[in-house]
């Protein structure tokens, strides 16, 4: 089946530091997504990747999807504390009507 | 407008036990979709329902179930509960078609403990 593997798997940074995950496929799909999720809450989508290349920005938030179209990364500029939470990618395909998640990386920031 | 609301938010059932959950999606939304989230295996996709269809379903046995109702409100049975199902079990909605699907919004999950 596909994978998705998303690195790192956890980050422990000080505030205003810049931060930057990734996610890898084994196939090619269509749509990338960035969620993130606090403790106790469902996932909020960030960001939405449609096309090969594309450079997404949202707020401190850029996210890119590879021209390959089997990988993702995104990049947090200067952290917060309220930017703690586990971050996710999502991958997936018109027609399924379902997305693959990748298994998180879990962002702690330290005031 | 009002959020994906789930109920119950948590739950304690016992092994053997059967168990529903609620989904009530965005007005306007016609799709649902249900993870389940473990910290051993993530996010995995259940099923999801649009317009009371099944258009995909995860690899879940079939002591999984859900259905859609017409007002788009989707329910997930779990029947005969094992302890491996304990987990949290999120609902999506969205308008169900075009690119606007992917605009997954999440409600806040069902905390489900079997014992």
């Amino acid at each position: 089946g596909q994978q998705l593997n998303q690195s790192p798997q956890s980050m422990f940074i000080q505030e205003g530091e810049d931060v930057s995950m990734n996610c890898t496929s084994s196939s090619i799909f269509n749509t990338w997504l960035w969620y993130k999720q606090e403790p106790g809450e469902g996932p909020v989508l960030l960001i939405a990747l449609y096309k090969a290349g594309e450079l997404t920005s949202n707020g401190r938030l850029t996210a890119q999807f590879g021209i390959t179209r089997k990988d993702s990364f995104l990049n947090i500029s200067a952290s917060i504390p309220s930017d703690v939470g586990i971050y996710f990618c999502a991958l997936t395909t018109s027609g399924t009507y379902k997305y693959i998640f990748g298994t998180g990386t879990r962002l702690k920031v330290l005031a | 407008k009002a959020g994906v609301t789930q109920t119950p938010r948590y739950l304690i059932k016992t092994r053997g036990q059967q168990v529903t959950l609620s989904c009530s999606p965005i007005s306007g939304h016609r799709s649902v979709s249900w993870y389940q989230q473990t910290p051993g295996q993530g996010l995995q996709f259940l099923f999801e329902y649009f317009s009371e269809t099944q258009r995909n379903k995860g690899n879940f046995p079939g002591r999984f179930s859900g259905r859609q109702f017409s007002n788009s409100r989707s329910e997930m049975n779990v029947s005969t509960l094992e302890l491996g199902d304990s987990a949290l079990y999120l609902c999506a909605s969205s308008t169900g078609q075009g690119p606007a699907f992917y605009g997954y919004t999440f409600g806040s999950g069902t905390r489900l403990t079997v014992v």
